[in-house]
């Protein structure tokens, strides 16, 4: 099983900041990475799929990089609305569709 | 509006069984490969089990193997998840997820509100 890692596990930002989270294969997973946005007590939702592709309707301070075994999940110009928790999960080897532990983005 | 709602979670003791279902509405599941996701509480997320789009192949993860039995009915426009021999550890939030799949990317883009499950040991 491909095993995805995220880090950091949580960071504390301010509105305006600029946030980078990455998250590491234990395989090359190409292209096939996505990410996904969680608030407290909701559903997830997907962001990024494709590793850089944004979802329909995500703001375009969003953005996602890379390739093989190594992405990143870029966040410019920091809104209230996203303080959460952001998960990354891979596509390309499945069963299973393995997640990253997750990194809680919160208010500094 | 496309959705998905889950339901037939609660409180059942250890070794008892459960069955969730999903119901989709605003689009047809039959194109769809279905998913489950669990959430523990305060932990990540954990893909458990999927089905294909015509009911034919079924893959669980390996900690529900032979206790989880994923199924589906088209006509009904719904997924089913069926739980035996329940452990405390099962206990989770329980989102039912659609995969979409297109030539260069497969996401799991829309997802119901969950249904939560407690096992009681």
């Amino acid at each position: 099983d491909i095993q995805m890692t995220q880090s950091p596990s949580s960071l504390s930002a301010s509105v305006g900041d600029r946030v980078t989270i990455t998250c590491r294969a234990s395989q090359s997973v190409s292209s096939h990475l996505n990410w996904y946005q969680q608030k407290p007590g909701k559903a997830p939702k997907l962001l990024i799929h494709g590793a850089s592709n944004l979802q329909s309707g995500v703001p375009s301070r969003f953005s996602g990089s890379g390739s093989g075994t190594d992405f990143t999940l870029t966040i410019s110009n920091l809104q209230l609305e996203d303080f959460a928790t952001y998960y990354c999960q891979q596509s390309h080897s499945t069963p299973p569709d393995t997640f990253g532990q997750g990194t809680k983005v919160e208010i500094k | 509006e496309v959705q998905l709602v889950e339901s037939g979670g609660g409180l059942v003791q250890s070794g008892g069984s459960l069955r969730l279902s999903c119901a989709a509405s605003g689009f047809t599941l039959s194109g769809h490969w279905m998913h489950w996701v669990r959430q523990a509480p305060g932990k990540g997320l954990v893909w458990v089990s999927r089905i294909n789009d015509d009911g034919t192949s079924t893959s669980h993860a390996d900690f529900v193997k032979g206790r989880f039995t994923i199924s589906r009915d088209n006509a009904r426009n719904t997924v089913y998840l069926q739980m035996n021999s329940l452990r405390a550890e099962d206990t989770a939030v329980y989102y039912c997820v659609s995969l979409t799949v297109a030539v260069d990317y497969s996401a799991f883009d829309i997802w119901g509100p969950g249904t939560m499950v407690t096992v009681s040991s």
